[in-house]
């Protein structure tokens, strides 16, 4: 299996900062790689596929990067709209396996 | 509109077989190239894939507990129903449907989840 090690778990950060989450894959994913924000009581839910393209209604300040094995996700500017946590998931081959999360709060 | 819904026991015994439905519309599970998959999280834990089925009945399974689980659809009902033996403890958690997005990767929509604890 290929394992997504994500850093951090948790960040503190202030209304307006620019946050940046990494994951790394075990192996070469290319660009196989997708970002999903979850909110506690609600579906996880689709922010960026295929490492850089931002799904429908998802706002510009959500971004991502990467390629092999590096990837990044970036919000330009937090919001508290954005207190949630993150997680990226490679689909490389199967098994799909996500990253552990990293739960990001308003400091 | 998509829209799915998990629905099956709240609470199992330990080793007993878990039975989930996944009830979906605005979609067809026998229309190219459509994939649903099963996924849960462990209270505090990770998002965990379990497995896939495909438009065309192709079946995967999460190499960990491919032994103890089965997928299935029922086209004329758009269900997918999961079914996962012996439970144990370590099996609570949320349990998700999804649909892999049509065009491009992930899972673009989910249901709202189902909560499963498997106790005594």
């Amino acid at each position: 299996d290929i394992q997504m090690t994500q850093s951090p778990s948790s960040l503190s950060a202030s209304i307006g900062d620019r946050v940046t989450i990494t994951c790394q894959a075990s192996q070469d994913i290319r660009e196989y790689l997708n970002w999903y924000q979850h909110k506690p009581g609600t579906a996880p839910r689709l922010l960026i596929f295929d490492t850089s393209n931002l799904e429908t209604g998802v706002p510009s300040r959500f971004s991502g990067s990467g390629s092999g094995t590096d990837f990044t996700f970036t919000i330009s500017s937090l919001q508290p709209e954005d207190i949630a946590t993150y997680y990226c998931q490679h689909y490389g081959n199967l098994p799909y396996t996500f990253g552990q999360g990293t739960k990001l709060e308003i400091k | 509109q998509v829209t799915l819904k998990e629905s099956g026991p709240a609470l199992v015994k330990p080793t007993q077989t878990l039975t989930l439905t996944c009830t979906f519309s605005g979609f067809s599970l026998s229309t190219y190239p459509i994939r649903v998959s099963w996924i849960r999280q462990p209270p505090g834990k990770a998002l965990e894939w379990l497995a896939r089925i495909d438009w065309n009945d192709d079946k995967f399974y999460s190499p960990s507990l491919k032994t103890r689980l089965t997928i299935s659809r029922d086209t004329s009902k758009n269900q997918v129903v999961l079914t996962m033996t012996n439970m144990d403890p370590v099996d609570t958690a949320t349990y998700y449907c999804a649909r892999w997005r049509v065009a491009g990767g992930g899972f673009d929509y989910w249901g709202q989840g189902t909560l499963v604890t498997v106790s005594s």
